[in-house]
């Protein structure tokens, strides 16, 4: 299986970028796509897909949020950070069946 | 608008099957190369991709849990189902189903999740 490492927490003020990253122990790429998405998860709720193919906003995702990497090396980074996204943050590869995810990451401001 | 939503028993006995039902609207599961997956998560850690099944009938699942899973559908594709035999504590956990829009995409959609504890 491949294997997803985060950190397990990022303090940050409002107002300042938060940078989460996910590194994997294969290479997710394939045929010029990284495999590798974020999600969102508040307590109590689902999921919610933020970022896919490492660097692709979904659908009503804000600006605020990007994503980037390739190969093994990967980064989710919200600029600005709002009081709203206190979170955990999951990184996902799709690249290897079965699909596998990191520990997450939990966002909180200082 | 792309719904999920899951159902169970909620809580049942160590060694009983556990059976779980994903109910969907807003797409159909036989638009090709449409996937459902389940994805678990006991409480306050990550989560962990099950199984799941394609437009096609096709079945996947996680080798650590293999030989004990069952995912199917209903023949009008408005239903995905998994079954867990033998289940254990270790099986307590929110189980989510979830939409890939196509083979190793995203998850694009996830149900509520509904909480299943095993305990005797």
């Amino acid at each position: 299986d491949i294997v997803l490492t985060q950190s397990p927490a990022l303090a940050v003020s409002l107002g300042q970028r938060a940078t989460i990253s996910c590194k994997t122990n294969q290479n997710v790429d394939y045929y010029g796509n990284s495999y590798m998405h974020w999600y969102q998860q508040k307590p109590g709720q689902q999921p919610k897909l933020l970022i896919y193919l490492a660097s692709n906003l979904a659908s009503g995702i804000p600006a605020r949020f990007s994503g980037r990497g390739s190969g093994t090396d990967f980064t989710l980074t919200i600029d600005p950070v709002e009081a709203d996204d206190t979170a955990t943050y999951y990184c996902q590869q799709s690249r290897n069946l079965p699909d596998t995810f990191g520990a997450g990451t939990k966002l909180e401001l200082k | 608008q792309v719904t999920l939503k899951e159902s169970g028993p909620g809580m049942l006995q160590p060694s009983k099957t556990l059976s779980l039902t994903c109910s969907f609207s807003g797409f159909s599961l036989s638009t090709s190369g449409m996937v459902v997956s389940w994805i678990r998560q006991p409480s306050g850690k990550s989560l962990e991709w099950l199984a799941a099944i394609d437009w096609d009938g096709d079945k996947y699942y996680n080798p650590s849990l293999k030989s004990r899973l069952t995912v199917s559908k209903n023949t009008s594709n408005t239903q995905v189902f998994l079954k867990i035999t033998s289940v254990d504590i270790a099986d307590t956990a929110t189980y989510y189903c979830a939409r890939r829009p196509d083979y190793s995409a995203h998850f694009d959609y996830w149900g509520q999740g509904v909480m299943v504890t095993v305990s005797s």
